[in-house]
């Protein structure tokens, strides 16, 4: 148990559905890290978050929206997704921006795109 | 930019085999290293760090230490269990700035065998 947790664990949608990942953590941390993990592929990082404002957005397509309403949540809302999106998705946290540089991760969502 | 590379996977070993996996890094400044473990249907597990040069880190038997003339972070156990069966990934921490950033190595999927 890392002090971050992941709703739901598993998700089926199809790609006209309209779901949300949620995050929450428990460590007072205030930067806050979504993550894409593929099969072979390496891990991607696609939001930050620090102080409940997004400081990096790595090229990620408009169909995946990050919301942080404060340094406990963040969400990943999804739309239209596509099948090549399935993925494990991973949320994490840490202090900072001066604090210690330790990422602590959720255990995932596994997402399935049909 | 920053870079990690580490041994590419599957590793294959007996139980109670010594167990080494190669890290290197490419980075500007004095960057922390870590070494994150993710077992099956889980998120990524801090292993160790190591925050300068020399210094090693220790956790459930596995040890790195941090080589800056080498830019090398080599993960070791010396003797492993089935129970360490996982993918190990290294990672190192960017510049100190808004949302603490971690570089991944492209992760090594370790199998031991009873």
């Amino acid at each position: 148990e890392t002090g971050v947790t992941q709703t739901p664990r598993h998700l089926v949608m199809g790609m006209t559905n309209k779901k949300s990942l949620k995050c929450e953590q428990h460590l007072g941390h205030n930067a806050m890290y979504w993550y894409k993990q593929s099969a072979k592929k390496p891990l991607e990082l696609m939001f930050v978050y620090s102080l409940e404002e997004r400081v990096e957005n790595n090229s990620v397509p408009s169909r995946f929206s990050p919301e942080c309403p404060n340094s406990s949540h963040l969400f990943l809302h999804l739309h239209t997704l596509q099948p090549e999106d399935s993925a494990l998705y991973l949320c994490a946290s840490s202090q900072d921006p001066q604090g210690d540089e330790t990422q602590y991760f959720g255990p995932g969502t596994r997402l399935l795109v049909l | 930019g920053n870079s990690v590379t580490q041994m590419e996977g599957p590793v294959t070993l007996s139980e109670e085999a010594f167990l080494t996996i190669n890290c290197t890094y490419t980075a500007t400044g004095y960057p922390s290293l870590f070494w994150y473990v993710q077992y099956p249907g889980e998120g990524l597990q801090l292993l160790l760090k190591a925050t300068k040069a020399d210094d090693k880190g220790s956790n459930k038997g596995f040890e790195a230490t941090y080589r800056k003339e080498t830019t090398s972070f080599h993960l070791e156990k010396g003797s492993v269990q089935v129970s360490d069966s996982a993918v190990y990934f290294c990672a190192l921490s960017g510049a100190k700035a808004a949302g603490n950033k971690l570089t991944f190595g492209g992760g090594t999927r370790v199998l031991v065998k009873p």
